[in-house]
């Protein structure tokens, strides 16, 4: 069965890198790896997206490796704003040519002053 | 545009009311999708349209839920005769086809009391 594992919580202190990794070891060809941040009572928001190597935005890095079993998510000199509950999703289509959504548990990430 | 707005923000309800939620997308998006998130967990994917078709339908989303995309536009999931197992956030998002990106509304939090 095909799942997402990443870590339920991490700590960090202001200025710093953050580097979140998901697990997804049955990924498949032609899916995609999207990283969600949320806050308390509101909807995810997206962050960023990739299919491989490297993909980098004005909020974040998206390294995976060549197997494409892993993501790494990281954000760069983090700030109190950047606590939330990091998502990572894996999606495509399955054999079925259904739409394959297959979400992390979530990392809770807390910047401390 | 302002983005995926949902109605209501919560709602508390008796066990074996209906009720029925409300999303707007945002307006070229022509992919919805709904989900349903409980505490400490990721977002759980329940259906989604793509324009007024109904495509998917999770094996979550039992008799008691049904989803409407009229006209392919707005979006309502009606949930009837309610159970307390049916209290959760319940997240609308949308997409353009072909793009993974998905766009969340803020959710509408269900009581079931």
């Amino acid at each position: 069965l095909a799942k997402t594992t990443q870590p339920i919580s991490m700590d960090s202190y202001e200025g710093q890198e953050v580097n979140i990794t998901c697990s997804h070891n049955n990924i498949a060809t032609n899916d995609y790896i999207t990283w969600y941040q949320q806050f308390p009572s509101q909807g995810p928001r997206f962050i960023i997206q990739g299919y491989k190597t490297k993909v980098t935005n004005e909020v974040a890095s998206l390294f995976i490796p060549a197997d494409r079993k892993s993501s790494t998510l990281s954000l760069p000199r983090v700030s109190l704003s950047d606590t939330a509950v990091y998502y990572c999703l894996v999606s495509g289509i399955n054999a079925g040519n259904n739409r394959k959504l297959i979400w992390g548990l979530g990392t809770s990430l807390a910047v401390n002053p | 545009d302002t983005g995926v707005s949902q109605d209501p923000r919560h709602k508390i309800t008796k066990r074996g009311q209906n009720v029925t939620f409300r999303c707007d997308p945002i307006s070229e998006h022509n992919r919805l999708y709904w989900y349903r998130q409980t505490l400490g967990q990721g977002p759980e994917f329940l259906t989604y349209f793509q324009n007024e078709a109904q495509l998917e339908k999770s094996r979550l989303l039992s008799d008691r839920f049904s989803a409407e995309r009229p006209k392919g536009s707005f979006s309502t999931l009606e949930i009837q005769r309610t159970e307390q197992g049916d209290s959760a956030m319940y997240l609308c998002a949308s997409s353009l086809e072909g793009r993974g990106e998905q766009y969340f509304g803020p959710g509408t939090r269900l009581t079931v009391t």
